[in-house]
């Protein structure tokens, strides 16, 4: 089957690093996403790996091994508005997400 | 950056009455838009994917006479939940994918669905 695991909760202190992992199994792989969503809102997309590496993005990075079914969200500099769900999903051979459950990033004072 | 929008961004409905969200890409064609449901502290449920002018494509458990879906162009799809009731209160969202984008789905902003 497909399966895709993240923390379910990460605490953070405002102005620190955090990193969220995700390790997938999936039919096929083409390309790996993270999503940020506020409770109550829709996701909205933040970076898309597809090559193994590092893609930085201002605060955020997202790292992609495709040989150890890996990847990391790095958020640095924390704000407090970046408490939030962060969601990692995998584009199978069929080109369909599967997401994971998302990991509740609650960043403190 | 590709806009999708959904309306109306909440709904209370009766219990066995009908409603209809339509989602709409608002600067692109979506050859292909799809349907989520989510429950609070729940992650993003597929409920199906539709391709212009084609039939749906339902995901297992998910019953293709009661979520209706049409998508009779390049810029609208709506879904239908018949005989809702309180159990189908949910947070439906829409995505969509650009025919000529090989990565991004682009999401609306949601709908929340109240059953009573």
């Amino acid at each position: 089957g497909q399966n895709i695991d993240q923390p379910t909760e990460m605490t953070a202190t405002e102005g620190a690093i955090v990193q969220i992992n995700c390790t997938y199994q999936t039919s096929g792989f083409n390309g790996l996403f993270w999503y940020q969503q506020h409770a109550g809102e829709a996701p909205t997309f933040l970076s898309y790996n597809v090559l193994d590496g590092l893609e930085e993005k201002g605060r955020f990075s997202s790292f992609l091994s495709r040989s150890k079914g890996y990847s990391y969200l790095l958020l640095k500099e924390l704000q407090m508005k970046d408490s939030a769900s962060y969601l990692c999903a995998v584009r199978d051979s069929n080109y369909q997400l599967i997401w994971g459950a998302g990991t509740k990033l609650i960043i403190k004072p | 950056g590709a806009v999708v929008s959904q309306h109306p961004s909440w709904v209370i409905c009766k219990s066995g009455t009908s409603v209809k969200i339509e989602c709409r890409s608002l600067d692109f064609q979506a050859t292909t838009m799809f349907w989520y449901r989510q429950f609070p502290k729940q992650s993003l449920m597929l409920m199906a994917t539709s391709n212009e002018g084609s039939k749906a494509t339902y995901e297992q458990g998910v019953e293709k006479d009661k979520f209706l879906i049409n998508h009779a162009s390049l810029t609208l799809s709506t879904l239908t939940v018949t005989s809702a009731h309180p159990e189908d209160s949910s947070f439906y969202i829409c995505s969509a994918r650009d025919g000529g984008g090989l990565y991004e789905q682009y999401f609306g902003p949601g709908t929340r669905l109240t059953v009573t």
